[in-house]
């Protein structure tokens, strides 16, 4: 149980355009999803966090109007890279917790690895 | 300061020895705790929690947690190649289920 999914793996687009990644709850309904976004070598760095019908909250410095985070139901969480750049290139990936679940524990996602040319 | 600290590494260990990964968190407020192991490209898997002082065994796996030193360890007893990885050491409290992740230890198990 618990299973997180990611879409796409992996994605490669040009500089200026916007990519669209999904993070899946399969076997669970998830309240709340989080973003993160890893660079080589480095730690997990938190984006946001998502909840189900109300609008996410971004982690300071991060910028809103170019991470679009939506969580439209208890199975689904998208997260927009609009105009994207090539210092956006990055691992992206999405967790969810599990409601009532041991508490604070996070499932991740395998992660979508995004290359901008 | 940071408010959770892992020691860099690489750890490098021979199989079948005992490799012991150190975390400290600034935070007294913090409630949970968490392991995770991550293979170079994947994400991240949990491997252990522990929420209360003491010792957790799982398989090869031990936590251990101090509250009062605001620490929290991992044992991971005979060794394997394949336990080699970055593990990344998870601060939880009570601001929403967020975590706050360590920079990560990089383990290296030597055959």
């Amino acid at each position: 149980g618990a299973v997180v999914s990611q879409h796409p793996s992996w994605v490669i687009c040009k500089s200026g355009t916007s990519v669209k990644i999904e993070c899946r709850s399969l076997d669970f309904q998830a309240t709340t999803m989080f973003w993160y976004r890893q660079f080589p070598k480095q730690s997990l760095m938190l984006m946001a966090t998502s909840n189900e019908g109300s609008k996410a909250t971004y982690e300071q410095g991060v910028e809103k109007d170019k991470f679009l985070i939506n969580h439209a139901s208890l199975t689904l969480s998208t997260l927009t890279v609009t105009s994207a750049h090539p210092e956006d290139s990055s691992f992206y990936i999405c967790s969810a917790q599990v409601p009532g679940y041991s508490y604070n524990e996070q499932f991740f996602g395998p992660g979508t690895r995004l290359t901008v040319l | 300061q940071k408010e959770v600290e892992q020691n860099s590494g690489p750890l490098s260990v021979p199989e079948g020895a005992i490799a012991s990964l150190n975390c400290t968190y600034s935070d007294r407020g913090s409630q949970s705790f968490f392991w995770y192991r991550q293979y170079s490209g994947k994400s991240p898997e949990l491997i252990m929690s522990i929420y209360s002082n003491g010792d957790k065994e799982d398989g090869r796996f031990t936590a251990q947690l101090n509250k009062a030193s605001q620490y929290v360890s991992l044992l991971i007893r005979d060794s394997q190649p394949s336990d080699s990885a970055t593990y990344l050491c998870a601060v939880g409290g009570n601001q929403g289920g967020k975590l706050i992740f360590g920079q990560g230890t990089e383990l290296s198990v030597k055959p």
